[in-house]
């Protein structure tokens, strides 16, 4: 199983510019996450998903847009890219939450993003 | 005030120390997590508990209720373990919240 991949790992856009980050697990789960990780800050959410088809936002979702039109995969958009938005983004996952039992976080490798 | 606050954020040891690094947090919570991020970026989860103490390998994780406390332990530190301790707590809001993390450096 590879767990969580993330793609791309590194990109550097312009401002105004838009890109899309893919993450995909194959570990069946139902829910998934998109962080971001600041120097000097905790990691801070985004948006997540609970199931296909279903998105959320997070702490700071302004900016950003996200889709999960299949259960394995789930898309970070930004529209128009700007430089607040260079950051260390980190995809994860978590199997359902059964009988209010919450599960570990499975993190993927990150990407770097750099808006110049 | 941040709602989880670690300390402290940086921390250099010499090979086979004892460690501890502690997380305090201000809100209710369900569940607490110790995550660990390694030089290269990616992040592993080490624990999650929500009341006493769990051990794997040389690692122990104490959380403190009451106190709203929780204590990550490493014991005979080794260089490898030299990584960002990460904790966070879910709410019960049920809302993940990160600390600012533990930077760890374990000379040889």
């Amino acid at each position: 199983n590879a767990g969580v991949t993330q793609t791309p790992k590194f990109r550097v856009l312009k401002t105004g510019q838009s890109m899309t980050l893919l993450c995909a697990q194959d570990m069946n789960h139902e829910y998934m996450y998109w962080y971001r990780q600041d120097p000097g800050m905790g990691l801070r959410l985004i948006h997540y998903s609970v199931g296909e088809g279903t998105t959320a936002k997070g702490e700071v979702p302004d900016g950003y847009n996200v889709s999960r039109l299949k259960k394995q995969n789930f898309l970070l958009g930004l529209e128009s890219a700007a430089p607040s938005q260079t950051s260390v983004y980190f995809c994860a996952s978590s199997p359902n939450n059964l009988a209010g039992i919450y599960n570990e976080q499975f993190f993927g490798p990150g990407t770097r993003l750099t808006v110049l | 005030k941040n709602e989880v606050e670690q300390s402290p954020q940086n921390l250099t040891a010499q090979e086979g120390e004892f460690i501890t690094i502690n997380c305090s947090y201000s809100v209710g919570i369900s569940a607490l997590h110790w995550l660990q991020q390694h030089p290269g970026g990616g992040i592993v989860s080490l624990f999650m508990l929500s009341s006493g103490k769990k051990k794997h390998g040389r690692l122990i994780a104490t959380i403190n209720i009451q106190e709203k406390h929780s204590s990550l332990h490493i014991t005979a530190s080794h260089p490898r373990d030299s990584a960002v301790y990460i904790c966070a707590v879910r709410s019960l809001a049920q809302k993940l919240v990160f600390g600012q993390g533990t930077r760890l450096t374990i000379n040889p």
